[in-house]
């Protein structure tokens, strides 16, 4: 079973400049999160999503952030413009809609904003 | 909202001794996750616990869901340098507060 893929590994770009960030979930998984993690520190909510529906965006900073996933599977993440504050990475995860609710995450996008 | 604290925020040992990472929680919680992420890599689950006092082993981990629901622990047994890692709790609240917060670790390296 194919795990959480995400792209890019490594982006490095300057502020002010737009970045978007592409996940795809396991396969089946109905629930897709959007996570920031700072350095020495944990994962951080961004938005989460059931299917298509954004169940969850409390957290995340809409005057530069956008979330997208249209068809209830792949899912992209905009920040525009980003700020030098905005570096982290920014990890994606799925799980099923019940039970245990594991989540299974990507290898993240390293974002370093000069 | 909720508040999470991990202590130590990082622990050093030598290989086989143990290790122990404590959570706690400001609001009583529905469960509660651990997660390893290793140098570099992306967190990996663990376990998750549900019921008051709740204890899981998995090998030489052992976790420990607290009486009332707001703390917990994960101790390791002899520890070994494939232990290294970030150890973290990530806690769900109970009602309608259900989402997922994520402590800020405890960073683990044993020394050969």
């Amino acid at each position: 079973e194919a795990g959480v893929v995400q792209s890019p590994r490594y982006k490095i770009i300057e502020k002010k400049q737009p970045v978007a960030f592409w996940c795809n979930p396991i396969s089946g998984h109905n629930t897709l999160y959007w996570y920031r993690q700072n350095l020495g520190q944990g994962p951080e909510l961004l938005i989460r999503y059931e299917n298509e529906e954004a169940v969850d965006d409390s957290q995340l900073p809409k005057d530069r952030f956008s979330a997208e996933r249209l068809k209830g599977v792949d899912s992209t993440l905009k920040i525009q413009p980003a700020e030098l504050g905005d570096s982290a990475v920014y990890l994606c995860a799925s799980s099923w809609p019940w039970g245990v609710e594991t989540q299974y995450f990507g290898p993240g996008t390293r974002l370093l904003v000069l | 909202g909720q508040q999470v604290m991990q202590i130590p925020q990082y622990q050093h040992v030598q290989e086989g001794e143990d290790f122990t990472t404590y959570c706690n929680s400001s609001t009583t919680l529905s469960n509660i996750q651990w997660y390893k992420q290793r140098p570099g890599g992306h967190p990996v689950f663990l376990i998750q616990l549900v019921k008051s006092g709740e204890v899981k082993k998995q090998k030489r981990l052992t976790f420990q869901f607290g009486e009332a629901k707001k703390n917990s622990s994960l101790h390791i047994t002899a520890t070994q340098t494939t232990d290294v890692g970030t150890y973290f709790c990530a806690c769900r609240g109970g009602g309608s507060n259900y989402k997922l917060t994520f402590g800020k670790g405890t960073l683990l390296t044993v020394n050969p």
